[in-house]
């Protein structure tokens, strides 16, 4: 069993669509990071958790540590959201290492 | 303030060649984490280095390296490339204290 797993693997939205990512994890954490990676690579820092609720512009990022689960929503989808959204957990034993989940591949159409 | 620079953004290497890779974290980040990208594993951690000492490294044989520099640049050192290296190599660096990382852009490396 994977550290960190991600739900759904693909996803598909029309433009305007409130979407959902989630991200599990089997150990304590210290902090959770949301990442957004484009085509080419690139890799975007969204979020960093440690508790509760973040939110920036469209985009919100909510953590249960006790239910070991964070989830990423993108309110008023739009094309330019299509990107591949990575969750990197930071466990309490990691040191100053991320373990990563899978990635969400998000596409979103006009 | 500028990002997280990588060189070279592209490498091709033939299998049994070594190669470098560099990263010059953002002014004043003085922690740089090293990641290895794959389509059949993902992101994986390979080292990170604080101070010119490395602190943490990851599940890699040791033909992956790397050292730091008293500027807080890092370098990455693959030698013997085998087919599998082929990747995006990323580098990401912190402040000190926090643990938001900053992402380069990457290298990619294909070995053939």
């Amino acid at each position: 069993k994977n550290e960190v797993e991600q739900s759904p693997q693909n996803l598909t939205a029309q433009e305007g669509e409130f979407i959902t990512i989630n991200c599990s994890y089997s150990v304590g954490i210290s902090a959770l990071h949301w990442l957004q990676q484009h085509p080419g690579g690139g890799i975007v820092s969204l979020f960093m958790l440690s508790s509760g609720k973040k939110k920036h512009g469209r985009l919100i990022a909510t953590i249960n540590i006790q239910e070991k689960h964070s989830s990423l929503h993108i309110t008023a989808s739009h094309p330019r959201d299509s990107a591949v959204y990575i969750c990197a957990a930071l466990g309490d034993n990691y040191g100053q290492n991320f373990v990563f989940g899978p990635g969400t591949r998000l596409s979103v159409l006009p | 303030k500028a990002g997280v620079t990588q060189t070279p953004r592209y490498l091709i290497k033939t299998r049994g060649q070594q190669v470098t890779l560099s990263c010059s974290p953002i002014s004043g980040h003085r922690s740089v984490s090293w990641y290895q990208q794959t389509p059949g594993q993902g992101l994986q951690f390979l080292f990170e280095y604080f101070s010119e000492t490395q602190r943490n490294k990851g599940n890699f044989p040791g033909r992956f390296s790397g050292r730091q520099f008293s500027n807080s640049r890092s370098e990455m050192n693959v030698s013997t490339l085998e087919l599998g290296d082929s990747a995006l190599y990323l580098c990401a660096s912190s402040l000190v204290g926090s643990f938001e990382q900053y992402f380069g852009p990457g290298t990619r490396l294909t070995v053939t």
